[in-house]
């Protein structure tokens, strides 16, 4: 079974860029059919998808986020990293990444918030 | 945007006895490459989401037969035919045909 840890701050200034990683274990970021995704929860709210990464490299963006959303992988760390600039309070979430399909990570709580 | 609206929002269900969950699209969700990308996700209390079904009836690794995916097109169905104790949570229906979208949420507890 593959797992994914999300490590990052828990809490990042406004206007600032939220910066996180997820490692992966027991399976590789170059495996084909997969998306790594980034996803986020609103406390007490349901999901939103952020954005996913190919194992080929091409990227996918939600499109209210795009302006701000990077989603980049590193193959030699067995990573993917997510990017989101000029955050504001709205963007307070868990954020989740996961391997779609399949397993997820255990979410890290971010807070924007000076 | 394909929108994924789920009902009921809240099922109440005594254990032992079978809950019905339906999710429809605001578009067809076949892809190009005929496949239908429709997955659920079950959310325990103070749990990160985890896949129950994928491709709308396939089951994920070490999912409980009582679970079980149907449907087509824009109508979906997410069945657990005998509700256990364990089984309480949020349960969301996604889509992956286009950019990914996820339902409402529907909530599922013990009468």
């Amino acid at each position: 079974q593959v797992q994914l840890q999300e490590s990052g701050p828990g809490l990042v200034k406004p206007s600032e860029t939220l910066s996180l990683t997820c490692t992966v274990s027991g399976g590789s970021v170059s495996s084909a059919s997969y998306y790594w995704s980034w996803i986020r929860q609103p406390p007490g709210k349901g999901l939103e998808w952020i954005g996913y990464i190919s194992y080929s490299g091409s990227t996918n963006y939600n499109p209210s986020l795009k302006s701000r959303v990077t989603v980049s992988v590193d193959t030699s760390k067995n990573q993917f990293s997510l990017n989101l600039s000029s955050v504001t309070a709205a963007d307070t979430a868990v954020y989740y990444c996961a391997r779609v399909p399949g397993d997820w990570g255990q979410g890290t709580l971010v807070t924007v918030s000076s | 945007d394909v929108v994924m609206t789920q009902t009921p929002l809240s099922s109440p269900v005594t254990l032992g006895q079978p809950a019905s969950i339906s999710c429809r699209s605001s578009q067809s969700l076949v892809h190009s490459d005929g496949n239908t990308y429709l997955s659920w996700l079950q959310q325990r209390p103070g749990q990160p989401p985890r896949l129950l079904i994928y491709k709308i009836s396939n089951r994920f690794s070490g999912v409980p037969d009582r679970f079980s995916g149907s449907g087509a097109g824009t109508d979906f169905t997410l069945k657990i035919s005998r509700v256990e104790a364990e089984d309480v949570g949020v349960y969301y229906c996604m889509q992956a045909t286009q950019s990914p979208t996820f339902g409402q949420g529907t909530k599922l507890e013990i009468k």
